[in-house]
């Protein structure tokens, strides 16, 4: 059982702003200010989308932010386009800063 | 450019071996620790194994625990997993990923398949 807890699905019209968020539910889970995102579209390698909790690699638009409040890390989405339909993962440390676990993922669909 | 190539995955009958590559390339491949990271046909994703630059530190999922063994020579650029005693629920999608301290898995590989089945 993940120690990472993401809603299943999520859903948003063109334009609009979604929020998916990643509760901690273990407290094996350390290190958890180094949240990372990714996005992986069906058939696809999954891609890093935020990492350090609100960081974007370079080349990542500008409408994917980060940010983290207590033990729930969240993923925000604005301006939502028909490519951003995908599933997404959270990610963080366990125990030590080697080992790591990811959330159940989120299904994102564009209406 | 920055290239993770993995090999090695293939039908196996359960209780079996396989050991499974990653060629990198287009990096200084020990300055990353590297990762295998799976994923199951329409599951999620789950982090398998980790392994330091110098293979000072490794680190398994407690799913593989025992049974899987990763390691890395840093004259080839190479990374390797050693999966042995394989299982059903081992059937997966096999990624090697890089990672650094604070951005990890920002490069992965296209993966190599492994089935685990009589």
């Amino acid at each position: 059982q993940s120690a990472l807890t993401q809603p299943a699905s999520v859903s948003g019209s063109p334009g609009q702003s979604i929020t998916i968020s990643c509760t901690e539910t273990s407290s094996d889970v350390g290190g958890y200010k180094y949240v990372s995102w990714y996005q992986q579209h069906p058939g696809k390698v999954p891609k890093l989308i935020i990492y350090h909790v609100s960081n974007r690699p370079s080349g990542v638009s500008n409408r994917f932010s980060g940010s983290k409040f207590g033990n729930t890390a969240s993923l925000t989405i604005s301006g939502l386009q028909a490519e951003d339909e995908a599933d997404y993962y959270c990610s963080s440390y366990t125990s030590s800063t080697l080992s790591r676990v990811f959330g159940g993922g989120t299904k994102l669909t564009v209406l | 450019e920055v290239q993770l190539v993995e090999s090695g995955g293939g039908l196996v009958q359960p209780g079996r071996s396989l050991r499974l590559s990653c060629a990198a390339s287009g990096f200084t491949f020990d300055d990353y620790a590297m990762h295998w990271v799976r994923q199951a046909p329409g599951k999620g994703l789950e982090w398998v194994s980790g392994i330091t630059w110098n293979s000072g530190r490794i680190d398994y999922a407690d799913s593989v625990k025992g049974r899987f063994t990763i390691s890395r020579d840093n004259a080839k650029n190479s990374l390797y997993l050693q999966m042995n005693s394989l299982r059903v629920e081992d059937t997966a999608l096999y990624y090697c990923a890089r990672s650094i301290v604070v951005v990890p898995f920002d490069y992965w590989g296209q993966g190599t398949l492994v089935t685990v089945s009589s």
